[in-house]
């Protein structure tokens, strides 16, 4: 069945990059999302990219797609303390399946 | 802005218990979805309804059942709360279409004593 497989923690230095990957197994997704949950609250939209897209570029963040190897990358610059949160990625099977979510510790 | 809303942020509750979430959408989208979501676990899908007075199983949906009686309204019923349902519940919308983007709302987090 469908599944989407995340790493569960990565912590990183204030000013550095970080890189959260994701792997998915459904190839007829046609959107892949990234969202973001800060502590005690709802999820957030961060950014989403459409299956025939290698990579988006918003601001900080440069997602990447590598369709053959089913392996979604989000790339944050520059990451501050205010990026600490829980990142899901989810791919559309029918329906939004997500992955289990890494949370990412920045460091001062 | 979209908006979801949900009715409570904290709820305690006892086993056995009737438990209603309520959650409010103001974008007219025809999707409303119900997840829970447990520490290293994701997200999973409760319920989900297409429409007014539709609903559709998600991969857990034992122990719940839900209610859309109105367009931007979805309730989530736990008929006899047990301690296994403590957990976030998050309530989603969204337009019906080929990019199904889901908005959240900031959660429920239930405690079953």
């Amino acid at each position: 069945g469908e599944d989407v497989e995340q790493s569960l923690f990565l912590s990183v230095r204030e000013g550095d990059s970080s890189v959260i990957n994701c792997t998915y197994t459904d190839s007829s997704s046609t959107y892949l999302y990234w969202y973001k949950q800060e502590p005690g609250a709802g999820l957030q939209l961060l950014t989403y990219i459409f299956s025939n897209m290698d990579m988006k570029q918003d601001q900080r963040l440069t997602v990447l797609l590598n369709k053959k190897d089913k392996h979604l990358s989000l790339r944050i610059a520059d990451t501050q303390t205010g990026d600490s949160a829980i990142y899901f990625c989810a791919e559309t099977a029918g329906k939004l399946i997500f992955g289990q979510g890494t949370t990412l510790q920045v460091k001062p | 802005d979209v908006k979801v809303t949900q009715s409570s942020r904290y709820l305690v509750k006892r086993t056995g218990e009737k438990v209603f979430l309520e959650c409010v959408q103001d974008m007219d989208h025809e999707n409303m979805f119900w997840y829970r979501q447990d520490p290293g676990l994701g997200l999973r899908l409760i319920y989900f309804s297409y429409d007014v007075k539709m609903k559709e199983k998600g991969d857990i949906p034992e122990g719940y059942s839900v209610s859309r009686e109105k367009k931007e309204r979805f309730s989530l019923i736990l008929e006899s709360a047990s301690t296994n349902q403590t957990s976030m519940y998050l309530c989603a919308s969204s337009f019906r279409g080929i990019q199904e983007t889901q908005y959240f709302g900031p959660g429920t987090r239930l405690l079953v004593l």
